[in-house]
C-alpha cells in the first residue's frame, strides 16, 4: 500500500543553517506529493506541492523536487530562521483521495 | 480566504460520554476528512467522505462514526469516550482532483477524563 517515510527528528539548527528533511514514499503510480508545515497550537498548512515526476515545489525560500527514480521528495531551504520553528509533514495524496502522512519531523532553529 | 472551522479548540469530556465533534468548510468541496494526531504517530485518518451521506473507513475507525448530512459539514462521533481518545482532532478538505491539496481546521484538543 501507499506509505510514507520521513526522518524523524527534532531537529535542531542554528539561524542560516542549510536544511534537508528527507522524505521517501510507495505507492501505486506517482501520486501528487506535499509537504505541510504546523506552527505550535495551529492545524496544517500547506508549504509546498509537486504533481508530477521532476516538478519542483516552492515557497517561502523551501524547496522539494519529486524525483520518481528515487521515490523522494526532500525538503531543503538555504537559510532557515527562528520563525521556521515548526513540525513538518510529508504527504501523498492516496488513490481514494485521502492525504497519507509521514511522521513528522520537528525542527528547532536557535539564534 | 479558503476556511475549514472546527467547533472547539479544546474540549473535556467524562469516560463513557458521547461526543460531537463538528467541521465546516466553506469552499464547496467534495472530501472531508477527520485525522487524529499523537506524538510519535504523526497523522492517523480515522473517516472519510466524498459525497453527502457517503463515508469511507480510514486506518482507525474503531470507536468513531461520522456524519455528512450536508456538503459542508462533517461530524465526528465518539458514541462513548474513552481515556485512549485523547488525543488531537483535525478537519481537512479537499477538492476530489487529485492534484489539489486539502486544507485543514485548527484542530480540536480533546481530553477524557
Amino acid at each position: 500500500g501507499n506509505s510514507v517515510t520521513q526522518m524523524e527528528g527534532p531537529v535542531t539548527l542554528s539561524e542560516e543553517a542549510f536544511l534537508t528533511i528527507n522524505c521517501t514514499y510507495t505507492a501505486t503510480g506517482y501520486p501528487s506529493l506535499f509537504w505541510y508545515v504546523q506552527y505550535p497550537g495551529e492545524g496544517l498548512q500547506l508549504l509546498l506541492k509537486a504533481t508530477k515526476a521532476d516538478d519542483k515545489g516552492s515557497n517561502k525560500g523551501f524547496e522539494a523536487t519529486y524525483r520518481k527514480e528515487t521515490t523522494s521528495f526532500h525538503l531543503e531551504k538555504g537559510s532557515v530562521q527562528v520563525s521556521d520553528s515548526a513540525v513538518y509533514f510529508c504527504a501523498l495524496r492516496g488513490s481514494q483521495g485521502n492525504l497519507i502522512f509521514g511522521k513528522g519531523t520537528k525542527l528547532s532553529v536557535k539564534p | 480566504d479558503v476556511k475549514v472551522t472546527q467547533s472547539s479548540r479544546y474540549l473535556v469530556k467524562r469516560t463513557g460520554e458521547k461526543v460531537f465533534l463538528e467541521c465546516v468548510q466553506d469552499m464547496d468541496h467534495e472530501n472531508m476528512f477527520w485525522y487524529r494526531q499523537d506524538p510519535g504517530l504523526g497523522l492517523r485518518l480515522i473517516y472519510f467522505s466524498y459525497d453527502v451521506k457517503m463515508k469511507e473507513k480510514g486506518d482507525i475507525p474503531e470507536g468513531y462514526s461520522v456524519s455528512r448530512e450536508k456538503k459542508e459539514r462533517f461530524s465526528l462521533i465518539l458514541e462513548s469516550a474513552s481515556t485512549n481518545q485523547t488525543s488531537m482532532y483535525l478537519c481537512a478538505s479537499s477538492l476530489i482532483n487529485m492534484n489539489t491539496e486539502a486544507f485543514f481546521g485548527q484542530g480540536t484538543r480533546l481530553t477524557v477524563v
